[in-house]
């Protein structure tokens, strides 16, 4: 069975700090991997999906990463701003189904 | 368009009870599915279907049921509630199936609470 790691739970920077959150997934057979927003109490907004076949995806101040063989995503986000507090969501598809992570709880201090 | 709605979005249920919960959306897309977030262990996938008169376990069908009559819809059968069912309940869409590699759009959630 696919499992979806994300590390770290909870990360808190200061406002302007460039930074990166991770997704590690155990089964490399996946079709693609997408990366969520979550506000609290909210559902998810898609930020980025990336296919099996390609190393990155790129949209405004957000860019992620795919290494399949390796199990591997990551999301860099440039230039933090408080707007950007909320859960950050990795899912892998390997078919019909998504797998997801636990999230990273993202905190920007003004 | 308005996406994919959910309703209720609060719903307190007594042990046994049954409900529904609602799930529609607008955009013609192919694939729907549940899913349950509870804390500390994501959100889970409970069915999905790849269109009307098509259904299919996730990971996590046992004590719901689903049925899509109509491309719009498609909701979710709770036959006996269970205080184990106490989560937050959301329903995503997709243009077609996820292989074709399709985004996933979500719904607000319905937050169920089973006493």
């Amino acid at each position: 069975k696919q499992e979806v790691t994300q590390i770290p739970a909870a990360l808190s920077v200061p406002e302007g700090e460039n930074l990166v959150l991770n997704c590690s997934f155990t089964d490399s057979a996946i079709y693609n991997l997408q990366w969520f927003r979550q506000d609290p109490g909210k559902g998810l907004t898609s930020l980025l999906l990336i296919q099996s076949s390609q190393r990155e995806q790129t949209s405004g101040r957000l860019n992620a990463s795919l290494d399949k063989s390796s199990g591997r995503s990551t999301l860099y986000i440039a230039a933090s701003q408080p707007g950007d507090s909320a859960t950050y969501l990795c899912a892998v598809n390997t078919g019909n189904q998504f797998y997801f992570g636990t999230g990273t709880s993202l905190t920007v201090i003004p | 368009n308005a996406g994919v709605t959910q309703t209720p979005k609060f719903q307190v249920l007594k042990t046994g009870q049954s409900m529904t919960l609602q799930c529609a959306q607008d955009m013609n897309h192919e694939y729907m599915s549940w899913y349950r977030q509870d804390p500390g262990m994501g959100l889970r996938l409970i069915h999905y279907s790849v269109g009307a008169g098509i259904t299919d376990q996730g990971e996590v069908p046992n004590g719901y049921n689903v049925s899509r009559s109509t491309t719009e819809d498609f909701p979710l059968r709770l036959l006996s509630a269970a205080p184990s069912q106490t989560s937050v309940y959301f329903c995503a869409s997709s243009l077609e199936p996820l292989y074709f590699y399709n985004e996933q759009f979500f719904g607000p959630g319905t937050r169920l609470t089973v006493l």
